[in-house]
């Protein structure tokens, strides 16, 4: 059984503050990970797809960075503002779940004016 | 071009009854996937279609769950008889083969009573 976890679940922050959260997966057999905000009453919203050790992607204030060899990635996000309250999911593929992603049980972030 | 459709987006029904929830995925995309979601965790998958065959049903429980996907389009999964512990989002996903990218729907919120 494949384990992915996330930590913090939650995070409450203030408006400009910024913020990560950890994502930790099987570090044998790595073949990609993937970032995920999901919104609530919206559809999953993929972020990054990561698949080098070491790693680095932005996309606006949002940047991740990856470590295959121990089995974690970072999300971070810069001076956060309340449209980025979400729940933030990281899924592994690789391994025996080639083909799938495996999931981390997310993180609530939410930003407080 | 127009995302992942699911529907419907909410359902509450009674125990014991049967529910059904469809899936249309992105045009050309080969690979489709139902995930569920139960609260406080993260998707997990249920079943994942080549084309319209059933290449990971290892989780879906198939003494009241079924699926299909006809002529490799769209696809409907099926809870009968619904039991209270199958509250939950479900989630359709799909991806071209081989591909790292994929697109979720919105999903539809079930509610069993």
């Amino acid at each position: 059984i494949l384990n992915v976890e996330q930590s913090p679940q939650s995070l409450h922050v203030q408006e400009g503050d910024s913020t990560n959260f950890t994502c930790s997966f099987p570090s044998s057999n790595f073949y990609a990970l993937h970032w995920y905000r999901w919104e609530t009453a919206k559809s999953p919203e993929a972020l990054f797809v990561m698949t080098l050790n070491g790693d680095e992607k932005k996309k606006g204030r949002i940047s991740a960075t990856l470590n295959t060899k121990e089995g974690y990635s970072y999300l971070y996000i810069k001076g956060s503002q309340p449209e980025d309250s979400a729940t933030y999911l990281c899924a592994f593929s690789g391994g025996t779940s080639y083909g799938k992603l495996t999931f981390g049980q997310g993180t609530i972030l939410t930003v407080h004016p | 071009e127009a995302g992942v459709v699911q529907s419907p987006r909410y359902k509450i029904i009674e125990k014991k009854q049967p529910v059904a929830f469809w899936c249309n995925p992105i045009s050309g995309h080969n690979t489709l996937y139902w995930y569920r979601q139960n609260l406080g965790q993260g998707p997990e998958l249920l079943i994942r279609y080549e084309n319209e065959e059933a290449v990971d049903d290892s989780q879906l429980p198939k003494d009241r769950f079924s699926a299909e996907r006809l002529k490799g389009v769209d696809s409907t999964l099926k809870i009968q008889p619904a039991e209270l512990g199958d509250s939950a989002v479900y989630l359709c996903a799909s991806s071209q083969q081989g591909g790292d990218g994929y697109t979720f729907g919105s999903g539809t919120r079930l509610t069993v009573v």
